[in-house]
């Protein structure tokens, strides 16, 4: 069986500061792992994905995420982060061979200036 | 490509009452998804289809829940008797299975609320 771990149930930081937002997974055959980005009243968007290759995965409003099989980890940074990132961030853990994403309970992340 | 639409947005409902969600997926997607997310929680999985076939539920998906997907485009989630418990919102996505773990597409969600 798989699972997720988001370490961080929130996570404040100011306006143009370094954020990671943490994410541990638990499975005993091989993963893909997003993460998604939940505004308020609203659906989950793909942020980025890790299929596999590169470990470093970019993805969309600058954020990128580390796949560290050794660590079963895949933390999500983003160098400088701005008001408008302020939002629900969810982990996700899926089978190549399968089907249904298992989430994580989120993390908020909390932009001020 | 309009994306994944969920009908309605809201929905209030007293206990005891039956409710239907729609749910439209993208066009070319043959895979469909249904969740569920309650406050302060991430998304669980409740069944998915691959066109019209029910492949998987999820033992969150008593009898008091059903989903169909009668001609493999839209999909309907119907709760039977809602209970308080049942409020929450209720998510679709789809997916390409021509690009395995693409990922899903979500739609806005359904927000259930039972009085």
């Amino acid at each position: 069986a798989q699972s997720v771990t988001q370490l961080d149930s929130q996570v404040p930081v100011f306006e143009e500061a370094p954020v990671e937002l943490r994410c541990n997974y638990s499975s005993s055959v091989s993963v893909y792992l997003f993460w998604y980005v939940q505004y308020p009243n609203q659906g989950l968007q793909l942020l980025l994905k890790y299929l596999s290759g590169s470990t470093l995965v970019k993805g969309i409003n600058g954020f990128e995420a580390e796949f560290n099989k050794s660590q079963t980890s895949f933390h999500l940074r983003k160098p400088s982060v701005h008001i408008s990132d302020t939002a629900e961030y969810f982990c996700a853990v899926g089978r190549p061979a399968g089907t249904a994403l298992i989430f994580g309970k989120g993390t908020t992340l909390s932009v001020s200036s | 490509d309009t994306g994944v639409s969920q009908d309605p947005r809201h929905k209030i409902t007293k206990r005891g009452q039956n409710v239907t969600f729609r749910c439209d997926p993208i066009s070319e997607h043959n895979r469909l998804y249904w969740y569920r997310q309650t406050l302060g929680q991430g998304p669980e999985f409740l069944t998915y289809f691959q066109n019209e076939a029910q492949l998987e539920k999820s033992r969150l998906l008593s009898d008091r829940f059903s989903a169909e997907r009668p001609k493999g485009s839209f999909s309907t989630l119907e709760i039977q008797r809602t209970e308080q418990g049942d409020s929450a919102m209720y998510l679709c996505a789809s997916s390409d299975p021509g690009r395995e773990g693409y990922g899903y597409t979500f739609g806005s969600g359904t927000r259930l609320t039972v009085v």
